[in-house]
């Protein structure tokens, strides 16, 4: 059965440093997410992309991060700058469109430790 | 932001009965619920869904019914099993185009009892 992976699983950085989160989406899905959750909190939404745009963001993606889908299969996260407050696992997940479905199908996870 | 709520972030249920959990929503605008699964440290595994046109949804050992007077819904499993035991998960959004964020529940942890 296809499956969203994520690498790494996990990622140990300094504050201040950039980090980037990689996805490799299910083949034939067109719409890819980032999700996070800090821990013991819920899952929050990030980003959703779309086309090779941003079609929808929360007000927790701003300007340190960015979203792009470099190839025909990865997808990525860049935090420019971490904050300790970034520390979080971060699920990437996409969708298809066949059927009209909604549903979205997560990745294992990155977890990002910032120290 | 409380749009989606799960109220008993526990449950405990006996190897075999019916494991019932609940959701409450506010936001009248959510067309489409999902429930999700998790284990530690893995991503949320989808398990069912039901759009606001219809009030119940059957897959195998999970149904989800859904209440849109009461903005409520409940997935049932049966018979419970201890590989059930996880936290449970429940995501609402709007369908229309453009809107694609999934709103999130605080979870529910379900221990099945051997």
């Amino acid at each position: 059965e296809p499956e969203v992976t994520q690498t790494p699983s996990h990622q140990v950085t300094q504050m201040g440093q950039e980090v980037i989160l990689r996805c490799v989406p299910i083949s034939n899905h067109l719409y890819f997410y980032w999700y996070r959750q800090i821990l013991g909190q819920k899952v929050e939404f990030l980003v959703s992309f779309y086309n090779n745009e941003i079609s929808e963001k929360s007000e927790i993606f701003d300007d340190q991060f960015s979203v792009e889908r470099p190839d025909g299969s990865n997808f990525t996260l860049k935090i420019r700058s971490t904050k300790l407050e970034d520390s979080a696992m971060y699920f990437c997940a996409s969708r298809g469109t066949s059927g009209g479905s909604d549903t979205q199908y997560f990745g294992p996870g990155t977890r990002l430790t910032v120290l | 932001d409380q749009q989606v709520k799960q109220n008993s972030p526990s449950l405990s249920v006996q190897e075999g009965r019916i494991s019932i959990l609940n959701c409450d929503y506010t936001n009248s605008m959510f067309d489409y619920f999902l429930w999700y699964k998790k284990y530690p440290a893995e991503g949320p595994t989808f398990l069912i869904s039901i759009s606001s046109i219809k009030d119940k949804n059957e897959d195998g050992r999970f149904t989800v019914f859904l209440n849109k007077s009461a903005k409520h819904l409940s997935l049932h499993i049966v018979p419970s099993q201890p590989g059930d035991s996880a936290v449970y998960f429940c995501a609402a959004k709007k369908s229309n185009f453009g809107n694609e964020k999934l709103t999130f529940g605080t979870g529910t942890r379900l221990t099945i009892i051997p």
